[in-house]
């Protein structure tokens, strides 16, 4: 079936840049996600990259497939103190579904 | 806009009460969500509605009922819930449902206690 995994803790310095992993099985994918939670708030979609894109850039925010490994990386610049979230991975699935990862969240330290 | 709304922000419930959720989306989507989400979980899809009628049920039990009165509304009434059932719940609409290679929106949520 489909899963999407990805690291649950990730510490970064403020101003560093920060690189949240995530891999997925479902080869027939057609979006990719990355969603931003922060604490007691809903979801807010960060950014989106179609499966036959490489990369996608988006002011600080960066996004890496790779498709042959199903590999999905999301590239945070200049880490700030208002970054601290947990980030869903997330990936369309055939049947009208999103599958999200776990969630990664993400420690800025001062 | 991409904004969905949900209504109450915030439930309190007795196990014996009726009471509901309700979302709204003004973006003309035809495809919306209710997913569940509990502490520390990634969301869980509970139903998915796609021009107004009920496409997918991921086998919730009847105590949730959803409902589309309109493409820009749905709601979920809830009746005799269990402690088990407080968590976050989730609104979300797209363009169409997922597959077809659309992005989905969320809503803040409603934070359910049951007590």
């Amino acid at each position: 079936g489909e899963d999407v995994e990805q690291s649950l803790f990730l510490s970064v310095r403020e101003g560093d840049s920060s690189v949240i992993n995530c891999t997925y099985t479902d080869s027939s994918s057609t979006y990719l996600y990355w969603y931003k939670q922060e604490p007691g708030a809903g979801l807010q979609l960060l950014t989106y990259i179609f499966s036959n894109m490489d990369m996608k850039q988006d002011q600080r925010l960066t996004v890496l497939l790779n498709k042959k490994d199903k590999h999905l990386s999301l590239r945070i610049a200049d880490t700030q103190t208002g970054d601290s979230a947990i980030y869903f991975c997330a990936e369309s699935s055939r049947d009208d579904k999103i599958i999200f990862g776990k969630g990664t969240r993400l420690h800025i330290l001062p | 806009d991409t904004e969905v709304t949900q209504t109450p922000k915030h439930l309190v419930m007795g196990m014996t009460n009726k009471k509901s959720l309700k979302c709204e989306q003004h973006m003309g989507h035809r495809a919306m969500y209710w997913y569940k989400q509990k502490a520390k979980k990634p969301p869980e899809l509970m139903f998915v509605y796609s021009y107004e009628k009920l496409s997918i049920n991921e086998s919730v039990p009847s105590r949730f009922s959803p409902e589309c009165p309109n493409s820009s509304l749905l709601n979920l009434h809830l009746h005799a819930l269990q402690p088990e059932d407080s968590a976050l719940y989730l609104c979300a609409s797209s363009q169409e449902t997922a597959d077809s290679g659309n992005t989905i929106y969320f809503g803040e949520g409603s934070w359910l206690t049951v007590v």
